[in-house]
């Protein structure tokens, strides 16, 4: 069984950096595509970005320029940075496997951003 | 970007009833769409994916129709399992890719 668990700081100052880490278990990390997704309480899906199956990343374009999804293949890990935060970056943060479709999900992680 | 828009935004039904979610895409994408449900707290779970096709673990009750750009949702005999939020995703384009804005099924 698949399993994917977020992990990092639950609130980040304004003009910071977010940092999250995914954990993988259960599977053959390197021969999938890995997602980060978001939702803004109370609201919708966003995708954010993935990392593929030979470390290419591809981001949303509303985002792109402050976000950088890698991996780390040998911990199977993979790790999301949002830069220069701001309160509409405040949302809870999934992470996902990515078969263009997903098919699993981490619990999510509430980022706050707050000074 | 191609735009999901989802309809109703809301939806009132009781157990036993059949309810239909609508979602249209902005230019034609195939059958390139999935469907979710959300629960309060928890993680969107996959429905249906490539338009019809049922995931593993998921009831026949719920179907999936539609291509080009229009396509529904039908949940048939509701369940109190049932009542939750549920989203389209396209996956035609992934530049990027994008979820309807939800549609909930509450209790009437």
């Amino acid at each position: 069984q698949v399993q994917l668990r977020e992990s990092g700081p639950g609130l980040v100052k304004p003009s910071e950096t977010l940092s999250l880490n995914c954990t993988v278990s259960g599977d053959s990390f390197s021969r999938y595509t890995w997602s980060w997704i978001r939702q803004p309480p109370g609201k919708g899906l966003e995708w954010i970005g993935f990392v593929s199956d030979v470390g290419k990343a591809q981001y949303h374009s509303s985002l792109k320029g402050r976000v950088t999804i890698s991996r780390d293949t040998a911990k199977s890990q993979f790790y999301l940075t949002v830069n220069s935060v701001t309160a509409a970056d405040t949302a809870v943060y999934y992470c996902a496997r990515d078969r263009s479709t997903f098919d699993y999900w981490g619990q999510g992680i509430l980022v706050t951003v707050s000074s | 970007d191609i735009q999901m828009t989802q309809s109703p935004s809301t939806l009132s039904a009781s157990v036993g009833d059949s309810v239909t979610i609508t979602c249209r895409a902005s230019q034609s994408i195939n059958s390139w769409v999935a469907w979710y449900q959300q629960k309060p707290g928890k993680a969107p779970k996959l429905l249906i994916y490539t338009a019809t096709r049922l995931e593993s673990g998921v009831p026949p009750r719920f179907t999936g129709s539609g291509s080009g750009t229009d396509f529904t949702l039908t949940i048939k005999n509701l369940q109190p399992d049932d009542f939750a939020t549920y989203y389209c995703q396209q996956y035609a384009s992934f530049s990027p890719l994008t979820f309807g804005g939800g549609t909930t099924v509450d209790i009437k």
